[in-house]
């Protein structure tokens, strides 16, 4: 089965700091995704990668996956309150008919 | 266009009850995924609907179970509830499968 293990498992910084999240796979990647959860909610979609070496950017949140397709990482600029939450990856698998979640990363913006 | 609807939004039940969730999908999406959320273990995947057919389960027990109706709609039961089974449980629905899915809300299911 698909392993999907994130870094930190959390993280706090001050406002308007940068800060990265990592997803790591124990297989191939065929499409990996980020979401956001606020606590008791359910999860916004943030954005999905596919090819290797794939960018994708909203508003100050870029995604990005290694070329091996086995890595991915969220980088947040300049962090604000509002992006606190937690953040998840998620995975397809080849058939695209069962989908596996990273452990979560608990982000924590101080004013 | 309405996003996932899950009802109830908050459960207190009693060990040993049965329960049974909602999830309305967004409309024209054939595939309804359910999911726990605990501290512990994170997101778990418990089955996913297509066409009123289970394509895929995940590892619960057998006191978990789900059905999806031709309106795509899908329910999901838990008899003989235990304390272990308080999470949120969400549930998602895409197109036909795969990882882009909008999720609902959730449920929040206490067992006291």
């Amino acid at each position: 089965s698909q392993e999907l293990e994130q870094s930190p498992q959390s993280l706090i910084v001050q406002e308007g700091k940068n800060l990265t999240i990592n997803c790591t796979s124990s297989k191939t990647l065929y499409g990996l995704y980020w979401y956001k959860q606020k606590y008791g909610e359910g999860l916004i979609f943030l954005m999905m990668l596919q090819k290797g070496g794939e960018e994708k950017s909203h508003e100050k949140i870029t995604a990005k996956l290694d070329e091996k397709k086995q890595q991915s990482s969220l980088h947040i600029t300049a962090s604000q309150p509002n992006h606190a939450g937690i953040y998840l990856c998620g995975a397809d698998t080849p058939t695209g008919n069962q989908f596996y979640f990273g452990t979560g990363t608990s982000l924590t913006v101080i004013p | 266009k309405a996003g996932v609807t899950q009802t109830p939004r908050y459960l207190i039940k009693t060990r040993g009850q049965q329960v049974t969730l909602s999830c309305s999908p967004i409309s024209g999406h054939r595939s309804v995924s359910w999911y726990q959320q605990t501290p512990g273990q994170g997101l778990q995947f418990l089955f996913e609907y297509f066409s009123e057919t289970q394509r895929n389960k995940g590892n619960f027990p057998g006191r978990f179970s789900g059905r999806q109706f031709s309106n795509s709609r899908s329910e999901m039961n838990v008899s003989t509830l235990e304390l272990g089974d308080s999470a949120l449980y969400l549930c998602a629905s895409s197109l036909g499968g795969g990882g882009g899915y909008t999720f609902g809300s959730g449920t929040r299911l206490t067992v006291v």
